[in-house]
């Protein structure tokens, strides 16, 4: 089983900061990595598909990359909104696998 | 527009079964594969199993193998989850998810998901 370690754990940032989020695997998962926003109360939404790619209606603030097994999502400039956790997840190997999270909290 | 909307879960005793639903609407259901995850309260996502479009290819999680069946019925968009032999560790929101693709073999990811239903394991 591929395992995934996001860090850090919690990022406490200011309105206009850059959050940048570390997904780290355990193996290679070439670039089948995506990237999830679940805010509280919500169903996880798709940010982020295989490393780099946006999915449709995500603006262009979020952006990811990396391959193999390190990867980096980044929030540019960040808005109240953004405040969620943040999943990674690979689909390199069965079984599908998940990242711990990373919450990210504005001051 | 996607929709998804989960429902049949509860609360049940320890051993017992649940069979959840996925109503789909707004794509073309046959086309697409179909996962189920699932969220323990308070703690991160944990995918439990997948189902190609045909509803020929199924994949699950260790944690469920032997207990939970996916299967889908193409003719009403609908996905369905039997969990038997239901344990306290099952507690959790099963979401019902979409998968951009048809077919299963390359993993799958998620670009939809539905709101959730809540599966309570106890006594």
């Amino acid at each position: 089983e591929i395992v995934l370690r996001q860090s850090p754990a919690t990022l406490s940032l200011s309105p206009g900061e850059r959050a940048t989020l570390s997904c780290r695997a355990s193996q290679s998962v070439a670039s089948y990595l995506a990237w999830y926003q679940q805010k509280p109360g919500q169903a996880p939404r798709l940010l982020i598909y295989d490393a780099s790619n946006r999915a449709t209606g995500i603006p262009a603030k979020f952006s990811g990359s990396g391959s193999g097994t390190d990867f980096t999502l980044t929030i540019s400039s960040l808005e109240p909104e953004d405040s969620a956790v943040y999943y990674c997840q690979q689909r390199r190997n069965w079984p599908l696998t998940f990242g711990g999270g990373t919450r990210v909290e504005i001051k | 527009e996607v929709q998804l909307l989960e429902s049949g879960g509860g609360l049940v005793q320890p051993g017992g079964s649940l069979r959840l639903s996925c109503a789909a609407s707004g794509f073309a259901f046959n086309n697409y594969a179909m996962s189920w995850v699932r969220q323990a309260p308070g703690k991160g996502l944990e995918w439990v199993s997948s189902i190609s479009g045909s509803g020929l290819t199924t994949y699950y999680a260790d944690s469920v193998k032997g207990r939970f069946t996916v299967s889908r019925d193409n003719s009403r968009d609908t996905l369905f989850l039997q969990m038997n032999s239901l344990r306290a560790e099952d507690t959790a929101v099963y979401y019902c998810a979409k998968d951009p693709r048809y077919e299963v073999k390359y993993g799958c990811r998620f670009d939809y998901w539905g709101l959730g239903t809540l599966v309570t394991v106890s006594s």
